[in-house]
């Protein structure tokens, strides 16, 4: 079974900073897909990044970026000049793409983070 | 495009009682996925419903059953409710071609057990 591993249970950042969220996952498969999820106090899960574990390119979506290592099953993501709106839990995720359909995601335990203005 | 619903947003049951738990995915998407979330044990996977059909199953007891109809709704159902069952019940739909990845969370609804 995959599992996924944050180890930080809660980061702080100043406002307009930068920061790295860790994660790791261990799986035997060789394609699968990650993903980092927010989930503001408002408790609505949203997308934040995603990557194909078969591209080496690491995702970027504006000021959210990922670094993948794949040989080592580490995933981080990078927020850059950190905003208000950032504050939230951040989960990480594993979905396998052996059944190229299903749905299942793996998570991590999430990562609280918390933006100082 | 309206997102995904759910509904109740919070309950509260009595031990022993049963509930279910509904869902609306985004028109047009076939998949539906349900997940646990409590400070315990995190996110868990319940089950997945693809075409009304029981695509992928978590590691819950039979307590924890699920449907989807043919508009692509999905309820969830919990019998014989016990106090560790408290939590917040979150509902992902998406379309499921192969490949996509994406999945829209709902709000989720709150489930108290007494």
């Amino acid at each position: 079974a995959q599992t996924v591993t944050q180890s930080q249970p809660e980061m702080s950042v100043q406002e307009a900073e930068t920061v790295t969220l860790s994660c790791t996952y261990d799986t035997s498969e060789s394609d699968y897909y990650l993903f980092w999820y927010k989930q503001p106090p408002s408790r609505q899960m949203i997308l934040v990044i995603r990557q194909e574990a078969y591209k080496q390119q690491n995702a970027t979506e504006n000021r959210f970026s990922v670094n993948f290592q794949k040989a080592a099953k580490s995933f981080s993501l990078k927020i850059s000049d950190s905003q208000l709106g950032d504050a939230a839990m951040y989960f990480c995720a594993y979905r396998s793409a052996l059944d190229q359909g299903a749905q299942k995601l793996v998570f991590g335990q999430g990562t609280r983070l918390t933006i100082n203005p | 495009k309206a997102g995904v619903t759910q509904t109740p947003r919070y309950l509260i049951k009595t031990r022993g009682q049963q509930v279910t738990l509904s869902c609306s995915p985004i028109s047009g998407h076939r998949s539906v996925s349900w997940y646990q979330q409590t400070p315990g044990q995190g996110l868990q996977f319940l089950f997945e419903y693809f075409s009304e059909t029981q695509r992928n199953k978590g590691n819950f007891p039979g307590r924890f059953s699920g449907r989807q109809f043919s508009n692509s709704r999905s309820e969830m159902n919990v019998s014989t409710l016990e106090l560790g069952d408290s939590a917040l019940y979150l509902c992902a739909s998406s379309w499921s071609p192969p490949r996509i990845l994406r999945q829209y969370f709902g709000p989720g609804t709150r489930l108290t057990v007494t």
